[in-house]
């Protein structure tokens, strides 16, 4: 079966610039995450989808990032006004439901985001 | 708040030879679990071992196993029989489960690199 698919693999873009970042977790998997990789700062949470709706954004940097996710399914990560350290690798993970704590987060490839 | 560390940034080994990857965790929460990814150059994220705190047995996976030594809040990965495929980053991660879900996010340490060496 298709695995955790996002797009564009790689942008480019100025400062200041909006982009938005697409997961499409695997088929039946209710919950999703956004972490984003970057050298500094290693592998953060950014944000966690149960559904549509989002009990954990704690780790969303500022209010220039945000998601949302609908019909359950495809997510959106915005950022807006991009500023140079947001470039990154934006990784989304999804996890099945009721399937107990050993099943794990599986990974999509990432966004390879890069602001001039 | 919770904090894993991997001390080693960059690890060798030969082909065939087993190596340990290090990992510790700290955490207030009785209910946690441990994981390992591995990220080749390619950048996937490839999971490929689970520990829940309250296991009592050491978990394995093939070639990989976990020395989980839960007074000391270690969890170490160890590697058998070393392939050059192994070669990539290897991240530990941990996940809180206080309040019966095992839905949260993961916290990831910084990573080490492993090379194998034919």
């Amino acid at each position: 079966g298709a695995g955790v698919s996002q797009s564009p693999s790689n942008k480019v873009t100025e400062k200041g610039k909006d982009v938005e970042l697409r997961c499409d977790p695997i088929s039946g998997h209710t919950a999703l995450y956004w972490y984003r990789q970057s050298l500094g700062q290693g592998l953060e949470f950014l944000i966690y989808f149960q559904g549509n709706s989002a009990p954990d954004k704690s780790g969303l940097p500022s209010d220039r990032f945000s998601a949302e996710r609908t019909g359950g399914s495809v997510s959106t990560l915005t950022i807006q006004r991009t500023q140079q350290e947001d470039s990154a690798v934006y990784l989304c993970a999804s996890r099945p439901p009721g399937q107990g704590p050993r099943q794990p987060q599986h990974f999509g490839d990432g966004t390879r985001l890069s602001i001039l | 708040a919770q904090k894993i560390t991997q001390t080693q940034p960059g690890m060798f080994v030969q082909e065939k030879e087993a190596v340990t990857l290090d990992c510790t965790y700290d955490t207030s929460d009785p209910s946690y679990g441990l994981f390992w990814y591995k990220q080749p150059s390619s950048g996937e994220m490839i999971f490929l071992i689970y520990q829940g705190s309250y296991d009592q047995q050491n978990a394995t996976e093939g070639r990989y196993s976990l020395n989980f030594q839960k007074a000391r809040k270690s969890a170490n990965l160890v590697i058998s029989a070393s392939q050059l495929g192994d070669s990539a980053m290897y991240f530990c991660a941990m996940r809180d489960d206080a309040g019966g879900t095992s839905y949260g996010k993961l916290t990831f340490g910084q990573g080490t690199i492993l090379t194998v060496h034919p």
